[in-house]
């Protein structure tokens, strides 16, 4: 069964560096999508992604993050700046049109 | 704007017996209502979901979940509780087919043997 992928799966880095986070989307989709879990709260959204360009994002999706597809098979989030409360488990997902939303095992991400 | 409510952190139950994980939601519109489910350290699994017609709706592992709309609810269910239904359930809403999933909180759910 296609799957979504995300590397790697764990990420520790330190307070201001740079980090991307990766995923190969299942092939035939068109939506991507990133969401974010700190511990013990809701899953939140992020950002999502369609025909090469942002389509929606939330307020948490500040200046210090930006979201790529630099070929056909991947999707990057990068922070540009990591701060403490960015450590989190992100989450990529994709969907084909209107139809249901798969998601990779995530990212956790820490940061020191 | 969208938004979920699982009002219950935990729900415990003994194998064998019946689970309910409660989910209500609001949004203005027709919502589109999903289950999902998260193991230890592993990421969202689909369980099922509602679009449309019958309000009660089959997924996976024999999970079933029932839409009502004059209570604004989308419970999930099964008849009988095993050890490996134990995780973190999710419910989630999105007003149309690509449009961003709001989740709620989570429900943890213990079956104890």
């Amino acid at each position: 069964e296609p799957e979504v992928t995300q590397t790697p799966s764990h990420q520790v880095t330190q307070m201001g560096q740079e980090v991307i986070l990766r995923c190969v989307p299942i092939s035939n989709h068109l939506y991507f999508y990133w969401y974010r879990q700190i511990l013990g709260q809701k899953v939140e959204f992020l950002v999502s992604f369609y025909n090469n360009e942002i389509s929606e994002k939330s307020e948490i999706f500040d200046d210090q993050f930006s979201v790529e597809r630099p070929d056909g098979s991947n999707f990057t989030l990068k922070i540009r700046s990591t701060k403490l409360e960015d450590s989190a488990m992100y989450f990529c997902a994709s969907s084909e049109a209107s139809r249901d939303t798969f998601f990779g095992s995530g990212t956790q991400l820490s940061v020191l | 704007a969208q938004s979920v409510a699982q009002p219950e952190d935990q729900v415990n139950v003994a194998e064998g017996n019946p689970l309910t994980v409660k989910c209500t939601y609001s949004v203005s519109g027709n919502p589109y209502l999903f289950w999902y489910v998260q193991y230890p350290n592993r990421g969202l699994q689909f369980l099922l979901k509602y679009i449309t017609g019958d309000n009660l709706v089959k997924g996976s592992y024999g999970f079933e979940a029932e839409f009502n709309k004059s209570q604004t609810s989308f419970h999930l269910k099964k008849p009988s509780a095993l050890v490996s239904d134990s995780a973190l359930y999710f419910c989630a809403v999105r007003l149309s087919g690509n449009t961003p999933l709001v989740f709620g909180k989570g429900t943890r759910l213990s079956v104890i043997a």
